[in-house]
């Protein structure tokens, strides 16, 4: 059983740039979770999904930041406009229900130049 | 989620038991206690989770005090891939669900 997958493992992008990250849960399940951790610090929770759904997006900044999870494909963490201060690793979570142990990707590794 | 206290580093050395500390005197009765690693460069990975009973599985121990307001991790032989941060947190069992609230946790350190 795979884990769960985040690509890309590393992302470069220009200030202004609109940056694409990936989720791949594991099999089975269909709660998905956003976290970041920058530089120097904790992690902090964006943004909790299920199919199609947002449940908790208490954690994502208000502006430039969005987040999705269609019925067939990856979830998706979107930043448009990109800046220097938004570099840092974004890990995405997975789990098969509520309140259940969560399981990590390797995260994705965003440099905004 | 309540919060807790967690020594900043301990250290190790290999083959020998590890007992990583955590404070949480504001618990709440319906709190779980969940800790999760994280490894260098990777994302956290979940260790163990207990209410009140003491609880075992392949990679810890977890031994929880009487009065739950601390409780303490136990890697019973360390080793060099057990070097991580460990996160002690608290999760509220009755609120349908919870995200994770990571802290500072400690940054284990293990010696050869």
């Amino acid at each position: 059983n795979a884990g769960v997958m985040q690509n890309p493992r590393h992302l470069v992008r220009r200030r202004g740039q609109e940056a694409r990250l990936r989720c791949s849960p594991m099999k089975g399940h269909s709660h998905v979770y956003w976290y970041r951790q920058l530089p120097e610090e904790g992690l902090k929770f964006m943004v909790y999904l299920q199919k199609e759904n947002i449940i908790d997006e208490s954690g994502m900044p208000k502006e430039r930041f969005s987040a999705e999870f269609p019925k067939e494909g990856p979830s998706i963490l979107r930043i448009q406009q990109v800046v220097r201060g938004d570099s840092a690793a974004y890990f995405c979570a997975s789990s098969p229900g509520r309140s259940y142990e969560q399981y990590f990707g390797p995260g994705t590794r965003l440099t905004v130049t | 989620d309540a919060k807790t206290t967690q020594p900043n580093s301990m250290e190790s050395n290999e083959e020998e038991p590890v007992h990583l500390p955590c404070n949480h005197s504001t618990i709440s009765g319906t709190d779980y206690i969940h800790w999760y690693r994280q490894l260098p460069s990777q994302g956290p990975e979940y260790v163990i989770h207990g209410l009140t009973s003491n609880v075992n599985n392949r990679m810890a121990s977890l031994a929880i005090a009487e009065d739950r307001k601390s409780s303490t991790l136990i890697l019973h032989r360390a080793t060099l891939r057990d070097a991580a941060v460990y996160y002690c947190i608290l999760r509220d069992g009755n609120s349908g669900y919870s995200t994770l609230t990571f802290g500072k946790g400690t940054m284990l350190l293990v010696s050869p």
